[in-house]
């Protein structure tokens, strides 16, 4: 079975740096774009950025670009978005996802809460 | 950037009816087109690519269509099940998503 498993909610305080992960398998994870989905509470869906993990290519959308990282790991086909320095707007679901016709395949989203 | 319109925001549906969802770009994008569905509480589900084609496992009652920057996705009947939040995406020049569009029951 073909899965993306993201790791657990996260409470965190400002300023504080976070990095959270996205675990494929049951298909070859350096052959697909996994791409990065930000839901602020009560919105929709935005587009964060995207990786290739099979030569680690990325590209951010320009509201986050600066803002996040975006890396993977093929050793572990895991992929990884991080914060530097977490803002309390930064509080929000984000989904991993696989790019294959359409995003075919997601994450169950990871929470973050950023609060003082 | 790309900019995703979908009208209308909220619509309100029976049970049965046929329903029609609309999504604009900015600019074409071809037919590279989908269309997700959400949930409360879930992540969402793609249910049409290549602006017109199924993914599998969707039921036939789903059907989309358009190129270039006008499309649809139309629900022959709706099911109980059907009502959530649809969003469009095209994926030509990256990604960007619409903002939703909100079906709920009458």
């Amino acid at each position: 079975e073909v899965q993306l498993v993201q790791s657990g909610a996260e409470v965190k305080k400002p300023g504080e740096s976070l990095k959270i992960s996205c675990k494929g398998s049951g298909y070859n994870f350096t052959n697909y774009w996994l791409a990065w989905v930000r839901q602020m509470p009560g919105k929709g869906l935005e587009w964060v950025g995207v990786i290739y993990p099979g030569d680690s290519e990325t590209r951010y959308s320009p509201s986050f670009q600066g803002q996040v990282t975006i890396s993977a790991d093929k050793s572990s086909s895991s992929a990884y978005l991080q914060w530097s320095s977490l803002q309390a707007s930064d509080t929000a679901m984000y989904y991993c996802t696989r790019h294959h016709f359409g995003m075919d395949v997601w994450g169950h989203g990871t929470t973050v809460t950023v609060s003082s | 950037e790309i900019v995703m319109t979908q009208s209308p925001a909220t619509l309100s549906v029976s049970p049965g009816e046929r329903v029609t969802l609309s999504c604009r770009a900015s600019q074409s994008v071809s037919n590279s087109l989908a269309w997700y569905q959400q949930k409360p509480g879930q992540a969402p589900r793609l249910l049409i690519y290549s602006a017109s084609t199924r993914a599998t496992g969707v039921p036939a009652r789903f059907s989309g269509s358009g190129s270039g920057t006008e499309f649809t996705l139309t629900v022959s009947s709706l099911q109980s099940e059907d009502f959530a939040v649809y969003y469009c995406q095209q994926y030509n020049n990256w990604y960007t998503f619409g903002q939703g569009t909100k079906l709920e029951i009458k």
